[in-house]
């Protein structure tokens, strides 16, 4: 088993361009989430997915777009980047949701928006 | 303003002594905290939790204590090892999908 596999690892954009960050899980997990990690702000949620074909919004989700095409696959778009988009991203999955089930997180992105 | 907040940015531990690691939230909704653990370049570990009908949690040598009334909990590592040396974010859940992480502690454990 992979787990939780993110794609790419390491990204640099120029303010406007777009780009589309890939999460993959092979544990056949219902829920799967985005979070940007920033200094001294731990890690936010930016939408999340409580099942194929389903998403919803997060704490921080303005400027972000997601789809779940896939159970296994769930993909962070972001349309016209900016500098304050500049963060790491770590996708998650879990069987259940919340308390009654632990999330596992991928390994990270790291995004730099100029 | 953050709901959860772990006000030590980091902390310094010797080998073989208690490393505590604290934090603070705000919302009494929240019922069900954790802690994960995250080596640099790696995404955060699920390390232990603690429902709110609890005080206490131990899982070998970490062990989580809540203060309700306070809205404060800890994290113990007793013996702390060179290995354990991460950031560590504490978490909390009101129920759902959602985890509201606070801002981390790194902690150096020096052999």
């Amino acid at each position: 088993n992979a787990g939780v596999t993110q794609t790419p690892k390491f990204r640099v954009l120029k303010t406007g361009q777009s780009m589309t960050l890939l999460c993959a899980q092979d544990m056949n997990h219902e829920y799967m989430y985005w979070y940007r990690q920033d200094p001294g702000m731990g890690l936010r949620l930016i939408h999340y997915s409580v099942g194929e074909g389903t998403t919803a919004k997060g704490e921080v989700p303005d400027g972000y777009n997601v789809s779940r095409l896939k159970k296994q696959n769930f993909l962070l778009g972001l349309e016209s980047a900016a500098p304050s988009q500049t963060s790491v991203y770590f996708c998650a999955s879990s069987l259940l949701a919340g308390r009654a089930d632990t999330q596992y997180f991928g390994p990270g992105t790291r995004l730099t928006v100029l | 303003d953050q709901q959860v907040k772990q006000n030590s940015p980091s902390l310094s531990v010797q080998e073989g002594r208690i490393s505590i690691l604290n934090c603070d939230y705000t919302n009494s909704m929240f019922d069900y905290f954790l802690w994960y653990k995250k080596y640099p370049a790696e995404g955060p570990t699920f390390l232990i939790s603690i429902s709110s009908i609890k005080d206490k949690n131990e899982d070998g040598r970490f062990t989580v204590f809540l203060n309700k009334s306070a809205k404060h909990l800890s994290l113990h590592i007793v013996p702390s090892q060179p290995g354990d040396s991460a950031v560590y974010f504490c978490a909390a859940s009101a129920g759902g999908p959602m985890l509201t992480f606070g801002g981390g502690t790194r902690l150096m454990v020096k052999p």
